[in-house]
């Protein structure tokens, strides 16, 4: 089956610095996906990518589609403590006209230090 | 919007004992998705259903495991009998069409002692 690697596992930053975390894959995926989740709640989502070589931001958060379809990466510039929380990537493929389900990473892990 | 709306947010049970898990999805999207997550495994997809059918129900562990979906507004999963290994957090999300993201719901906590 698909699996992701996302790396890093966890990281622990100071406040105001930027973040980058990146998800890679053996296999070719349709959509990649970038959720945040907080301790008790559901992962949402935070940007959806759509064609390879895709560049799209949102606030001070910014994903790229990889141009071969089996890579995406997250950055977060200027870092403030309601960022901490779990980053997942997800990736969406297609098979006879239908949405498969979402493969996710295992997350990233932010810690920021105030 | 509403959003994914799941019941109930925790469900402790014994092991033997029944479980069924609810999610009402946002209206008008086709697709509804149940996922579960445990520190070790991530994210798993268990099953997914478009217009009330399901598609691939790969991921449901084992036959004690079960979906249905009777209309376009209310899903269920239910897990008979339940044991430990099965102590998850329990997603359901909805999609509105193939090229859309997923929205999830707050999820179930599931302990079984």
């Amino acid at each position: 089956g698909q699996q992701l690697n996302q790396s890093p596992q966890s990281m622990f930053i100071q406040e105001g610095e930027d973040v980058s975390m990146n998800c890679t894959s053996s296999s070719i995926f349709n959509t990649w996906l970038w959720y945040k989740q907080d301790p008790g709640e559901g992962p949402v989502l935070l940007i959806a990518l759509y064609k390879a070589g895709e560049l799209t931001s949102n606030g001070r958060l910014t994903a790229q589609f990889g141009i071969t379809r089996k890579d995406s990466f997250l950055n977060i510039s200027a870092s403030i403590p309601s960022d901490v929380g779990i980053y997942f990537c997800a990736g969406q493929a297609y098979s006879g006209g239908g949405a498969d389900g979402l493969t996710f990473g295992k997350g990233t892990h932010l810690i920021i230090q105030p | 919007d509403a959003g994914v709306i799941q019941s109930p947010r925790h469900e402790v049970t014994e092991m033997g004992q029944e479980v069924t898990l609810r999610c009402k999805p946002i209206s008008g999207h086709d697709y509804l998705f149940w996922y579960r997550q445990t520190m070790m495994r991530g994210l798993e997809l268990l099953i997914y259903f478009n217009n009330n059918v399901p598609i691939d129900d790969s991921g449901m562990p084992e036959d004690r495991f079960s979906a249905k979906m009777p209309n376009a507004s209310f899903s269920t999963l239910k897990i008979q009998p339940s044991e430990p290994r099965d102590s998850a957090v329990y997603f359901c999300a909805s999609g509105g069409r193939t090229n859309s993201p997923l929205h999830f719901g707050n999820g179930t906590r599931l302990t079984v002692t």
